[in-house]
């Protein structure tokens, strides 16, 4: 069974704190991603990683940063969490621009 | 650069059909739809590529206008299931796999 796996489902964090939120995937793919949602604003895009040590910003990256050092793990770190931040954190995975991608649980984020 | 879908919600009896359009203003080599119900990660419904095909399994199909970069999802005699929110996600021909979602249509299925 195809697997991605988030280190959290729930994490509750200080403004201020540097918060790191993990995602392993099982399937050997090469692309990486983490999204935010939230209300009425859809899945939007943070950063993705097509390889290892490889990574692009997406449409929000600020705030944030991503380290993708083996294969299977895309991190993705809050430098210094701001309350803006709280939201719902999803990973995401797939080999090819023309297959599916699969997603983990998500991490629902709240900066106090 | 986000895909704009529309409607935003959708509400409807059980048995009526709806379309969700999604479009871009890039060329697409790629649109994928997914569900996503309360709670829950978005789940894989299938994914149309570059070419104008149509695909479809069971009552829930979709089309793929590469002229006008636009895609539509349409569920026929819809089932209480069916309930939850779609989104649709686009590869841009220029941006390798970069995987881009819409803000997401909110569909609920009454009995």
């Amino acid at each position: 069974d195809v697997k991605v796996t988030q280190s959290s489902r729930y994490l509750v964090k200080r403004t201020g704190e540097k918060v790191f939120l993990e995602c392993v995937q099982d399937m050997d793919h090469e692309n990486m991603f983490w999204y935010r949602q939230d209300p009425g604003l859809g899945l939007r895009l943070i950063y993705f990683s097509y390889d290892v040590k490889m990574k692009e910003k997406g449409d929000i990256p600020e705030g944030y940063s991503v380290s993708r050092e083996k294969k299977e793990r895309f991190s993705l770190i809050l430098e210094s969490a701001s309350t803006n931040q709280t939201s719902m954190y999803l990973c995401a995975t797939h080999s090819s621009m023309n297959t599916e991608a699969f997603f983990g649980q998500g991490t629902r984020l709240t900066v106090v | 650069q986000q895909p704009v879908q529309s409607p935003q919600a959708v509400i409807l009896r059980e048995g009526e059909d709806a379309v969700i359009n999604c479009s871009s203003s890039k060329a697409l080599y790629s649109v994928h739809w997914y569900r996503q119900k309360h709670g829950e990660a978005p789940v894989f419904l299938m994914i149309l590529l570059k070419g104008g095909e149509q695909k479809g399994h069971d009552k829930i199909s979709a089309s793929f206008n590469e002229k006008k970069q636009q895609s539509s999802l349409y569920l026929t005699a819809s089932q209480l299931s069916y309930s939850g929110t779609y989104f649709c996600g686009t590869v841009e021909e220029t941006s390798g796999s970069r995987l881009t979602f819409g803000e997401g249509t909110q569909l609920t299925v009454n009995p």
